[in-house]
């Protein structure tokens, strides 16, 4: 079964520039979250979405974010216009319906604002 | 507030060598799931356990331990006989009732270095 996977792994851009960020979840993973490390500091959520639907963006830092969860599968991840404050490891997770099963976690994408 | 603290940001330790990482968690729900997880190199976080509030029994699980105790609120996690693939890093984490459990709040992660 493949795993929760990420896209790109890395990206470098300039400040003010957009930047798509993608999430493929496990198959069948009603539940997808997004989070975000920024460097040396803790992991810290930024939203998630049971099916297509948000139910919580409550971490999402400003209206520069915007994620979408077309038909319910993969996500994306826009930020638009990056500032230098937007770098960091950006992680995906998905999980099955109950709340408290654990979250499975892709490799990140590492996004880095000049 | 909910908030998890790993004191430890780097250990290192000779191959063979036990270690114990520490976590220690704010919380004011009653009913609350821990959890640690694992970094490797290759980047994606790793599951390694989950515990709910209500279970303070002590697990192991191979070389690896937690012990869970409310009085102190902290779950700590104990490699034995570490190896150099233990080398990683470490995220202790916490979900609580008020977000559904949906939310995990984690620690700022321990970096484990375990040398031959």
């Amino acid at each position: 079964e493949a795993g929760v996977t990420q896209f790109p792994s890395h990206s470098v851009i300039e400040k003010g520039q957009t930047v798509t960020l993608r999430c493929d979840p496990i198959s069948g993973h009603d539940n997808l979250y997004w989070y975000r490390r920024v460097m040396g500091k803790e992991i810290k959520f930024l939203l998630h979405f049971v099916k297509e639907s948000k139910q919580d963006e409550s971490g999402m830092p400003n209206n520069r974010f915007l994620a979408e969860r077309t038909g319910g599968t993969y996500s994306t991840l826009k930020v638009q216009p990056a500032e230098l404050e937007d770098s960091g490891v950006y992680f995906c997770a998905s999980s099955l319906g109950w709340a408290w099963n654990e979250q499975f976690f892709g490799p990140g994408t590492r996004l880095t604002v000049l | 507030a909910q908030k998890v603290t790993q004191a430890q940001t780097e250990i290192s330790v000779v191959e063979k060598e036990d270690v114990t990482l520490d976590c220690v968690y704010e919380t004011r729900d009653t009913t609350y799931y821990l959890f640690w997880y694992k970094q490797p190199p290759s980047g994606e976080l790793v599951f390694l356990i989950r515990r709910n509030s209500f279970d303070e029994q002590n697990e192991i699980s191979g070389r690896y331990s937690w012990n869970f105790q409310k009085s102190t609120s902290s779950f700590n996690f104990t490699i034995t006989a570490s190896q150099v693939v233990d080398s990683a890093v470490y995220f202790c984490a916490l979900s609580e009732t008020n977000t559904g459990f949906q939310k995990l709040v984690f620690g700022t992660g321990t970096r484990l270095l375990v040398s031959p």
